[in-house]
Protein backbone atom coordinates (compact mmCIF):
# COMPACT_ATOMS: atom_id res chain seq x y z
CA UNK A 1 0.00 0.00 0.00
CA UNK A 2 1.06 3.18 -0.75
CA UNK A 3 1.31 5.87 1.72
CA UNK A 4 0.02 8.97 0.28
CA UNK A 5 -3.39 10.54 1.40
CA UNK A 6 -5.37 13.11 -0.18
CA UNK A 7 -7.96 15.59 1.21
CA UNK A 8 -11.23 15.96 1.07
CA UNK A 9 -12.14 12.69 -0.42
CA UNK A 10 -15.50 14.85 -1.85
CA UNK A 11 -16.16 18.40 -1.89
CA UNK A 12 -18.89 19.95 -3.23
CA UNK A 13 -18.57 23.79 -3.10
CA UNK A 14 -20.54 27.14 -4.89
CA UNK A 15 -18.92 28.64 -8.05
CA UNK A 16 -16.40 31.48 -7.00
CA UNK A 17 -14.80 29.87 -3.83
CA UNK A 18 -11.28 29.37 -3.20
CA UNK A 19 -10.27 25.50 -2.51
CA UNK A 20 -7.50 23.94 -1.75
CA UNK A 21 -6.71 20.07 -2.13
CA UNK A 22 -4.52 18.25 0.06
CA UNK A 23 -1.81 15.44 -0.58
CA UNK A 24 0.65 14.25 1.46
CA UNK A 25 2.95 11.37 1.15
CA UNK A 26 4.95 9.52 3.60
CA UNK A 27 7.36 7.71 1.39
CA UNK A 28 9.87 10.72 1.09
CA UNK A 29 9.54 10.69 -2.92
CA UNK A 30 11.28 14.01 -4.26
CA UNK A 31 8.57 14.31 -6.76
CA UNK A 32 4.97 14.44 -6.87
CA UNK A 33 2.47 14.70 -9.34
CA UNK A 34 -1.37 16.43 -9.88
CA UNK A 35 -3.26 14.21 -12.73
CA UNK A 36 -7.11 15.27 -13.27
CA UNK A 37 -9.41 12.66 -14.56
CA UNK A 38 -13.03 13.02 -15.85
CA UNK A 39 -15.21 10.02 -15.51
CA UNK A 40 -14.15 7.19 -17.31
CA UNK A 41 -11.35 9.02 -18.91
CA UNK A 42 -7.38 9.27 -19.09
CA UNK A 43 -5.43 11.07 -16.58
CA UNK A 44 -4.05 14.40 -17.78
CA UNK A 45 -1.45 15.54 -16.03
CA UNK A 46 -1.75 19.28 -15.17
CA UNK A 47 1.22 19.96 -12.16
CA UNK A 48 4.37 18.31 -10.75
CA UNK A 49 7.29 18.99 -8.48
CA UNK A 50 10.97 17.52 -8.62
CA UNK A 51 11.05 18.75 -4.94
CA UNK A 52 11.37 21.61 -2.82
CA UNK A 53 10.06 25.13 -4.48
CA UNK A 54 10.09 22.99 -7.71
CA UNK A 55 6.61 23.19 -9.66
CA UNK A 56 6.31 22.83 -12.89
CA UNK A 57 2.69 22.54 -15.30
CA UNK A 58 1.88 19.78 -16.83
CA UNK A 59 0.23 18.99 -20.22
CA UNK A 60 -3.42 20.08 -19.80
CA UNK A 61 -3.74 23.79 -18.97
CA UNK A 62 -5.66 23.80 -15.16
CA UNK A 63 -6.40 27.40 -13.60
CA UNK A 64 -5.01 25.96 -10.19
CA UNK A 65 -1.87 26.32 -8.83
CA UNK A 66 0.30 24.46 -6.48
CA UNK A 67 3.07 25.01 -3.84
CA UNK A 68 6.09 22.93 -2.73
CA UNK A 69 7.09 24.09 0.35
CA UNK A 70 8.07 20.84 2.31
CA UNK A 71 9.19 17.35 0.24
CA UNK A 72 6.05 15.49 1.61
CA UNK A 73 3.11 17.71 0.99
CA UNK A 74 2.12 19.33 -2.46
CA UNK A 75 -1.40 20.93 -2.15
CA UNK A 76 -3.46 22.34 -5.28
CA UNK A 77 -5.19 25.43 -5.09
CA UNK A 78 -8.48 26.86 -7.51
CA UNK A 79 -8.27 30.60 -6.67
CA UNK A 80 -12.13 30.88 -7.60
CA UNK A 81 -14.01 27.64 -8.84
CA UNK A 82 -16.16 26.98 -11.35
CA UNK A 83 -18.42 24.62 -12.60
CA UNK A 84 -15.90 23.48 -15.11
CA UNK A 85 -13.51 22.63 -12.85
CA UNK A 86 -15.76 19.76 -12.00
CA UNK A 87 -13.30 16.67 -11.97
CA UNK A 88 -11.48 14.22 -10.09
CA UNK A 89 -7.95 15.42 -8.77
CA UNK A 90 -5.40 12.62 -8.32
CA UNK A 91 -1.95 13.39 -6.51
CA UNK A 92 0.91 10.93 -7.37
CA UNK A 93 4.91 10.78 -5.94
CA UNK A 94 7.36 8.44 -7.32
CA UNK A 95 10.59 7.38 -6.47
CA UNK A 96 13.88 9.11 -7.66
CA UNK A 97 15.55 5.87 -7.15
CA UNK A 98 13.15 4.27 -10.21
CA UNK A 99 15.01 4.39 -13.21
CA UNK A 100 11.55 5.07 -14.88
CA UNK A 101 8.50 6.77 -12.93
CA UNK A 102 6.41 4.45 -10.93
CA UNK A 103 3.96 6.70 -9.83
CA UNK A 104 1.92 5.92 -6.43
CA UNK A 105 -1.37 7.15 -6.39
CA UNK A 106 -3.60 8.68 -3.38
CA UNK A 107 -7.43 7.99 -3.33
CA UNK A 108 -8.75 11.20 -5.47
CA UNK A 109 -10.38 14.23 -4.29
CA UNK A 110 -14.21 14.23 -6.35
CA UNK A 111 -14.91 17.97 -6.89
CA UNK A 112 -18.35 18.90 -7.62
CA UNK A 113 -18.64 23.13 -8.78
CA UNK A 114 -22.31 24.14 -8.67
CA UNK B 1 -18.08 19.88 -16.51
CA UNK B 2 -20.97 18.19 -17.31
CA UNK B 3 -20.82 14.14 -17.05
CA UNK B 4 -22.22 12.69 -20.27
CA UNK B 5 -22.48 9.56 -20.83
CA UNK B 6 -18.78 7.75 -21.54
CA UNK B 7 -18.31 4.44 -23.48
CA UNK B 8 -15.34 2.61 -22.35
CA UNK B 9 -14.38 -0.30 -24.44
CA UNK B 10 -15.55 -2.99 -22.25
CA UNK B 11 -14.18 -5.97 -21.69
CA UNK B 12 -16.86 -8.96 -20.06
CA UNK B 13 -15.75 -12.22 -19.14
CA UNK B 14 -16.71 -15.00 -16.77
CA UNK B 15 -15.36 -15.34 -13.25
CA UNK B 16 -12.56 -18.14 -14.02
CA UNK B 17 -11.77 -17.61 -17.65
CA UNK B 18 -8.49 -15.20 -19.06
CA UNK B 19 -9.09 -12.10 -19.92
CA UNK B 20 -6.57 -9.82 -22.23
CA UNK B 21 -6.54 -5.83 -22.02
CA UNK B 22 -5.15 -4.48 -25.37
CA UNK B 23 -3.45 -1.23 -25.47
CA UNK B 24 -2.14 0.40 -28.60
CA UNK B 25 1.08 3.15 -27.80
CA UNK B 26 2.20 5.79 -30.02
CA UNK B 27 5.24 6.65 -29.69
CA UNK B 28 7.98 4.46 -30.65
CA UNK B 29 10.86 6.08 -28.61
CA UNK B 30 9.05 4.81 -25.49
CA UNK B 31 10.75 2.22 -23.59
CA UNK B 32 9.12 1.71 -20.35
CA UNK B 33 5.61 0.76 -19.70
CA UNK B 34 2.96 0.53 -16.76
CA UNK B 35 -0.59 -1.24 -16.12
CA UNK B 36 -2.54 0.43 -14.11
CA UNK B 37 -5.80 -0.63 -12.25
CA UNK B 38 -8.31 1.56 -11.03
CA UNK B 39 -11.29 0.85 -9.10
CA UNK B 40 -14.25 2.32 -8.40
CA UNK B 41 -13.69 5.40 -5.87
CA UNK B 42 -10.10 4.85 -6.24
CA UNK B 43 -6.92 5.84 -7.53
CA UNK B 44 -4.88 3.76 -10.17
CA UNK B 45 -3.04 0.89 -8.94
CA UNK B 46 0.52 -0.24 -9.67
CA UNK B 47 -0.01 -3.77 -11.60
CA UNK B 48 3.31 -4.97 -13.71
CA UNK B 49 5.52 -3.09 -15.60
CA UNK B 50 7.76 -3.94 -18.71
CA UNK B 51 10.99 -2.16 -20.12
CA UNK B 52 11.47 -2.20 -24.29
CA UNK B 53 14.09 -4.84 -24.11
CA UNK B 54 11.68 -7.55 -22.80
CA UNK B 55 8.96 -9.07 -24.72
CA UNK B 56 7.12 -10.92 -22.07
CA UNK B 57 6.63 -10.35 -18.27
CA UNK B 58 5.14 -12.43 -15.77
CA UNK B 59 3.50 -11.52 -12.58
CA UNK B 60 0.84 -12.95 -9.87
CA UNK B 61 -2.00 -14.09 -12.16
CA UNK B 62 -0.71 -11.80 -14.88
CA UNK B 63 1.68 -11.23 -17.79
CA UNK B 64 2.48 -7.97 -19.83
CA UNK B 65 3.25 -8.65 -23.87
CA UNK B 66 5.27 -6.17 -25.48
CA UNK B 67 5.27 -5.87 -28.99
CA UNK B 68 7.08 -3.27 -30.57
CA UNK B 69 6.73 -3.52 -34.22
CA UNK B 70 3.65 -3.02 -34.06
CA UNK B 71 3.31 -0.79 -30.47
CA UNK B 72 1.07 -2.80 -29.16
CA UNK B 73 0.98 -4.22 -25.60
CA UNK B 74 -1.52 -6.33 -23.56
CA UNK B 75 -2.48 -7.24 -20.14
CA UNK B 76 -3.49 -10.93 -19.40
CA UNK B 77 -5.21 -11.71 -16.36
CA UNK B 78 -5.59 -15.63 -15.63
CA UNK B 79 -8.68 -17.17 -14.30
CA UNK B 80 -9.94 -14.10 -13.50
CA UNK B 81 -11.87 -12.91 -10.29
CA UNK B 82 -14.50 -10.70 -9.26
CA UNK B 83 -12.02 -8.47 -7.61
CA UNK B 84 -10.16 -7.93 -10.83
CA UNK B 85 -12.99 -5.83 -11.66
CA UNK B 86 -12.16 -2.00 -12.58
CA UNK B 87 -10.62 -0.14 -15.46
CA UNK B 88 -7.49 -0.48 -16.74
CA UNK B 89 -4.81 2.02 -17.94
CA UNK B 90 -1.48 1.15 -19.47
CA UNK B 91 1.11 3.52 -19.75
CA UNK B 92 4.15 4.62 -21.43
CA UNK B 93 7.52 6.66 -20.88
CA UNK B 94 9.01 8.36 -23.59
CA UNK B 95 12.55 9.08 -21.88
CA UNK B 96 10.74 12.54 -20.02
CA UNK B 97 9.85 12.63 -16.60
CA UNK B 98 6.05 12.11 -17.36
CA UNK B 99 3.79 9.23 -17.69
CA UNK B 100 1.83 9.05 -20.39
CA UNK B 101 -1.65 7.45 -19.82
CA UNK B 102 -4.31 5.49 -22.56
CA UNK B 103 -7.53 5.74 -22.61
CA UNK B 104 -8.86 3.23 -20.07
CA UNK B 105 -10.65 -0.38 -20.32
CA UNK B 106 -13.33 -1.87 -18.13
CA UNK B 107 -13.07 -5.07 -17.36
CA UNK B 108 -16.65 -6.41 -15.83
CA UNK B 109 -16.64 -10.12 -14.35
CA UNK B 110 -19.60 -12.15 -13.86
CA UNK B 111 -20.57 -15.08 -12.30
Amino acid sequence: EADIYQTPRYLVIGTGKKITLECSQTMGHDKMYWYQQDPGMELHLIHYSYGVNSTEKGDLSSESTVSRIRTEHFPLTLESARPSHTSQYLCASSDPGHLHEKLFFGSGTQLSVL
Amino acid sequence: GESVGLHLPTLSVQEGDNSIINCAYSNSASDYFIWYKQESGKGPQFIIDIRSNMDKRQGQRVTVLLNKTVKHLSLQIAATQPGDSAVYFCAENNNTDKLIFGTGTRLQVFP
